[in-house]
């Protein structure tokens, strides 16, 4: 079964500095990953997605993650944040083949601006 | 706004109660999922129905149950509530349940329940 560990609970980062969240995943094959964001109050949005081919994945809001195979990894990234930027974020993993049941999702790293 | 509806958005009950959560899928959307966060589980998927089948399983207890109707609103139906069971419930939908589904899940905005 996959899982993943997003190792960070809370970051703080000043606004317009960069960011990068960090998440690990467990799956026998390449999976399908997904960075979702929660503002409070609300419920997950998409922010991108990986399935194949290019490694760099672009997403709303000026996000970016990177799909490491050799490190398990799928972080995300953005060159400068936002206030409205303050947030949790969620990475999830979906195993090919199941039409994306069960998504298994991180445990959320909590994002603080501070100004 | 995500296009899926869930009522009511804040519960609050008793323990030993029932309740039942209301989700109404984007439109065109077959597939309803829910999931429950609670601070010490984070966001667990529960259930997956499909067209009015359920599809997939996940870490749903046996006091709860969901069923999708034929308008493809579904509903969760928590019963013998114990304090426990307080969280965020949240649905999420998608345009199938095979293959060619891209993966996005689109969230409702969640139901809060507090078992008192």
């Amino acid at each position: 079964a996959q899982s993943v560990t997003q190792p960070d609970i809370h970051i703080t980062v000043s606004e317009g500095a960069s960011l990068e969240l960090r998440c690990n995943y467990s799956y026998g094959a390449t999976p399908y990953l997904f960075w979702y964001v929660q503002s409070p109050g609300q419920g997950l949005q998409l922010l991108l997605k990986y399935f194949s081919g290019d490694t760099l994945v672009q997403g709303i809001k000026g996000f970016e993650a990177e799909f490491k195979r050799s490190q398990s990894s799928f972080n995300l990234r953005k060159p400068s944040v936002h206030w409205s930027d303050a947030a949790e974020y969620f990475c999830a993993v979906g195993a090919r083949g199941t039409g994306f049941q069960k998504l298994v999702f991180g445990t959320g790293t909590r994002l603080l601006v501070s100004p | 706004d995500s296009g899926v509806t869930q009522t009511p958005k804040h519960l609050i009950t008793a323990t030993g109660q029932r309740v039942t959560l209301r989700c109404s899928p984007r439109s065109g959307d077959l597939s309803v999922y829910w999931y429950q966060q609670s601070l010490d589980q984070g966001l667990q998927f529960l259930i997956q129905y499909y067209n009015g089948e359920e599809r997939a399983k996940g870490n749903i207890l046996e006091r709860f149950s969901a069923q999708q109707f034929p308008d493809l609103h579904s509903e969760l139906n928590l019963s013998s509530l114990e304090l426990g069971d307080s969280a965020l419930y949240f649905c999420a939908s998608s345009t199938s349940a095979g293959t060619g589904n891209t993966g996005e899940l689109f969230f409702g905005e969640g139901s809060r329940l507090t078992v008192l």
